[in-house]
C-alpha cells in the first residue's frame, strides 16, 4: 500500500535553529499538508498546499514558517528560528483529491525537540 | 478551541464486545466529519466518514452515526477486536482542507 514517509523520525535541535522537516507524499497526490500535535494535546492543521503554492493555512502557521515542493516529490516544512513551543509531532499527509472528505494519508511523523 | 469535544479519554472493552466513541461538535455548518486511528509512532489512519445529509455509513465493523440536532458524531466498532486498540480521533472538515481533531480517545479491547 503507498505511504507517506517521512524523515527524520526524530530531530533534536538548539532553540533559535532552522530546521526543515522532510515528507515524500505518495506519487500520483497533489494535495499535501503539515499537521503538528503538541504532546498531549490535539492535532492541528498547519497548512495545506497545492499547484506550488499555499491553499489555506492556520494561525499556527506564522512567518517562521514555511512549506515548498523543491521537486517532483518532495515535500517540506522549514521553521526559520525555532521556539521551545515549537516542540511536537509533525505529520505530513497527501491526499489524490481536494476534498478532506475523502480522507488523507499521514506519515508516521517526525517528532521535533527543541532544547 | 473547543469546536470539536471528545469527553471520554479513555474507553476499555472486552473482545467480541461493542465500541462506542463519542464526539460532539459545536458549528452545525460543518458538512463533513471523520474518524481516524492512530497507533504508537505513526500517522492517523483514516478510517471512515460521514457527510452531513446522511445519519449512518457503515464499513465492515465499523459504523458511524450523526446526530446533527444533537451535534453528536459517534463510532461504532462491532465486534471489537485487540487490534483495535488505539486512540481515535473524530474529526470535522472545516473549509474545503482543514481538518479540526478532537482530543482524541484511547481506546483498549481486552482479550
Amino acid at each position: 500500500e503507498p505511504e507517506v514517509t517521512q524523515t527524520p523520525s526524530h530531530q533534536v535541535t538548539q532553540m533559535g535553529q532552522e530546521v526543515i522537516l522532510r515528507c515524500v507524499p505518495i506519487s500520483n497526490h497533489l494535495y499535501f499538508y503539515w499537521y503538528r500535535q503538541i504532546l498531549g494535546q490535539k492535532v492541528e492543521f498547519l497548512v495545506s498546499f497545492y499547484n506550488n503554492e499555499i491553499s489555506e493555512k492556520s494561525e499556527i502557521f506564522d512567518d517562521q514558517f514555511s512549506v515548498e515542493r523543491p521537486d517532483g516529490s518532495n515535500f517540506t516544512l522549514k521553521i526559520r528560528s525555532t521556539k521551545l513551543e515549537d516542540s511536537a509531532m509533525y505529520f505530513c499527509a497527501s491526499s489524490g483529491r481536494g476534498q478532506g472528505s475523502y480522507g488523507y494519508t499521514f506519515g508516521s511523523g517526525t517528532r521535533l525537540t527543541v532544547v | 478551541d473547543q469546536q470539536v469535544k471528545q469527553n471520554s479519554p479513555s474507553l476499555s472493552v472486552q473482545e467480541g464486545r461493542i465500541s462506542i466513541l463519542n464526539c460532539d461538535y459545536t458549528n452545525s455548518m460543518f458538512d463533513y466529519f471523520l474518524w481516524y486511528k492512530k497507533y504508537p509512532a505513526e500517522g492517523p489512519t483514516f478510517l471512515i466518514s460521514i457527510s452531513s445529509i446522511k445519519d449512518k455509513n457503515e464499513d465492515g465493523r465499523f459504523t458511524v452515526f450523526l446526530n446533527k440536532s444533537a451535534k453528536h458524531l459517534s463510532l461504532h466498532i462491532v465486534p471489537s477486536q485487540p487490534g483495535d486498540s488505539a486512540v481515535y480521533f473524530c474529526a470535522v472538515l472545516s473549509g474545503t482542507y482543514k481538518y479540526i481533531f478532537g482530543t482524541g480517545t484511547r481506546l483498549k479491547v481486552l482479550a
